[in-house]
């Protein structure tokens, strides 16, 4: 079945640093890969939507300068956060369709990222 | 405006049946999904259902009615590996999905 790696599975990291999480489909390639977040007990919020070679399309309330993502090639999309805040510490999760979609449309999750702000 | 509600909780005895109901509310509707998550783990993938109907797969079955903005997902033989939250999604007009807030499932001996 198509696999997508996520890197780092945990991070802590101190306040006003910045991270980057790599998300890569392993086994297919994806023209489109989205980004989560979710907090504990809630569900997953999209962030944005990466699409391979163009700018990411992100929903209303995320801020695109704070959360940098680029989509270089059809196998890997990253996620930066920028200085990062304790408010921002929160379970990441990428997810990437399929460039030959099925006919379940699904989309392939990432083991999420851990990320810790201090 | 864009709605998927489902319970937040529910328990279950292991090897009985349970089923998780969800409605939905969308701007265009390509589908829904139901995914399993165990806790601080990602989203794994059980169902789709576009058409009208029950899908099973294994002890998993989801059912579907689009005139009604309904679905359930019914667990049999429940299993203590079960205990889990189960997220309901639609996928709108857009492709894009629309997350339930998941129904945090116990299972008891």
């Amino acid at each position: 079945g198509a696999v997508v790696s996520q890197h780092p599975s945990r991070v802590i990291c101190k306040s006003g640093t910045s991270v980057k999480i790599e998300c890569r489909s392993l086994d297919f390639q994806a023209t489109t890969m989205f980004w989560y977040r979710q907090f504990p007990k809630k569900s997953l919020m999209l962030m944005a939507t990466s699409n391979e070679g163009s700018k990411a399309t992100y929903e209303q309330g995320v801020e695109k300068d704070k959360f940098l993502i680029n989509h270089a090639s059809l196998t890997l999309s990253t996620l930066t956060v920028t200085s990062a805040h304790p408010e921002d510490s929160s379970f990441y999760i990428c997810s990437a369709r399929d460039q030959v979609p099925s006919f379940e449309n699904e989309q392939f999750f990432g083991p999420g990222t851990r990320l810790t702000v201090l | 405006g864009q709605n998927i509600d489902q319970p937040t909780e529910m328990t279950a005895t292991e090897g009985a049946i349970v089923q998780i109901n969800c409605t939905y509310q969308t701007s265009g509707f390509n589908g829904l999904f139901w995914y399993q998550q165990h806790a601080g783990e990602a989203p794994t993938f059980l169902s789709y259902n576009v058409l009208d109907g029950l899908e099973e797969k294994g002890r998993f079955s989801s059912f579907l009615s689009r005139s009604k903005g309904y679905s359930y997902l019914l667990l049999k033989e429940l299993q203590m590996k079960d205990s889990a939250s189960y997220l309901c999604a639609a996928l709108d007009s857009n492709y894009q999905l629309i997350w339930g807030a998941g129904t945090k499932l116990i299972i008891k001996p």
